[in-house]
């Protein structure tokens, strides 16, 4: 049992660049979250899914696509990457509705990506 | 307006003995859940602990313990008997209501360091 696992680690983009980050769970969970968190900050909400097919933006989705056609997987998309990008990319899931104890989120182990 | 507010940025103590960390929240909503993680250095975010509001018990977790003073609006991370691997980062969250279900709202997070 894996988790939730998060693919690439670390990546540096040049601006304009664009790219995927992966994510997977093997939990079958219904809900899907991908985070940012910059430097000394709490996390933001960037986009979430709660099943395959359905997905809704979060706080700070501009510049950031999501699509989620499996329950496993959880793909954020970044098109023409800019310097206000920089930060750390958490996925998460959770069974449902966060309601405690075994229901809360867990968390992949984060993508560390610089745009230059 | 800020819904999670942890107040202090930096937290030191020392090795053995008990240090408590502030949270305090803003919700209109008589269902809601508080969190703890904790992220170390290496970056991952584990879940600690929930406080759910009906909950008529606080909260205790092996070394933690969550001092929940509703009228005040305030659930305190309390962490006994401290060890050096309990420095970290250490974030309240919040479960807030979406249009689909729900996400985590986060503060800031407090920087605790554990002296020997």
């Amino acid at each position: 049992n894996a988790g939730v696992t998060q693919t690439p680690k670390f990546r540096i983009l040049k601006i304009g660049q664009s790219m995927t980050l992966q994510c997977t769970q093997d939990m079958n969970h219904n809900y899907m979250y991908w985070y940012r968190q910059d430097p000394g900050m709490g996390l933001k909400l960037i986009y979430y899914s709660v099943g395959a097919g359905i997905t809704d933006k979060g706080e700070v989705p501009n510049g950031y696509n999501v699509s989620r056609s499996t329950t496993e997987d959880f793909p954020l998309r970044l098109e023409l990457a800019a310097p206000s990008q920089t930060s750390v990319y958490f996925c998460a899931s959770s069974y449902s509705g966060l309601a405690g104890g075994l229901d809360t989120q867990y968390f992949g182990p984060g993508t560390r990506l610089t745009v230059l | 307006a800020q819904k999670i507010t942890q107040t202090q940025p930096g937290m030191f103590v020392q090795e053995k003995e008990a240090v408590t960390l502030d949270c305090t929240y803003d919700t209109s909503d008589p269902s809601y859940g508080l969190f703890w993680y904790k992220q170390p250095s290496s970056g991952e975010m584990i879940f600690l602990i929930y406080q759910g509001s009906y909950d008529q018990q606080n909260a205790t977790e092996g070394r933690y313990s969550l001092n929940f003073q509703k009228a005040r609006k305030s659930a305190n991370l309390v962490i006994s008997a401290s060890q050096l691997g309990d420095s970290a980062m250490y974030f309240c969250a919040m479960r807030e209501h979406m249009e689909y279900g729900n996400k985590l709202v986060f503060g800031a997070g407090t920087i605790l360091r554990v002296k020997s």
